[in-house]
């Protein structure tokens, strides 16, 4: 099946500071890739949509100048948190998808702000 | 907007029974759902998924009932293990947009 990384698979970061995290598909070109978030004990939330090539089209809530997103290749998106703070430690999972319908997770990334 | 919910937080059950998760979904275009399964500090492990134009999928141990008339799919696990001990969430959207997480069921095997 297709794989889909991230790196790094765990942060922690002082707060301020920047983080970006990269997301893969390992074996297959992704057209479209998603950010989630989820916090402890929670379901995942959708953050952005992107495609490669273009602007990221964030949901509502999420702040577009604090979760930068680049979805610069078929196989690469990143996604960097801006001036981190405390809340915004959570899991943060990836999916991508080719031409078809399923996504591919990630395994996710933990960030943790102290 | 798309709204995909559980109805039950826990489930626990014994080892060798059946499952039962059930999720609810609250928008009719919906046309692909899919369960998936995930462990303490991971990603979300694929499961099964069905399209719209089924009621009904198989896989091994697992089966996927869609009931679009109440707009509500079921995930049945056969001869539940210790190993499947996990959240379970459904997910679900329409052509090809991003896909949209219920709140997830907890289920708890015991031996």
């Amino acid at each position: 099946g297709a794989v889909v990384s991230q790196h790094p698979s765990w942060v922690i970061c002082k707060s301020g500071t920047s983080v970006k995290i990269e997301c893969r598909s390992l074996d297959f070109q992704a057209t479209t890739m998603f950010w989630y978030r989820q916090f402890p004990k929670q379901s995942l939330m959708l953050m952005a949509t992107s495609n490669e090539g273009s602007k990221a089209t964030y949901e509502q809530g999420v702040e577009k100048d604090k979760f930068l997103i680049n979805h610069a290749s078929l196989t690469l998106s990143t996604l960097t948190v801006t001036s981190a703070h405390p809340e915004d430690s959570s899991f943060y999972i990836c999916s991508a998808r080719d031409i078809g319908y399923e996504q591919y997770f990630g395994p996710g990334t933990r960030l943790t702000v102290t | 907007g798309e709204s995909v919910g559980l109805h039950l937080p826990t489930l626990s059950v014994q080892e060798g029974d059946n499952s039962i998760i059930n999720c609810a979904y609250s928008n009719s275009a919906s046309d692909y759902f899919i369960w998936y399964k995930q462990e303490s500090g991971k990603g979300p492990q694929f499961i099964i998924d069905i399209r719209s134009n089924m009621d009904k999928r198989q896989g091994q141990r697992v089966t996927v009932l869609l009931n679009k008339t109440v707009k509500h799919l079921s995930l049945q696990i056969a001869a539940t293990q210790p190993g499947d001990s996990a959240v379970y969430f459904c997910a679900g959207n329409q052509a090809g947009t991003a896909l949209i997480f219920g709140k997830g069921t907890t289920l708890s095997v015991s031996s």
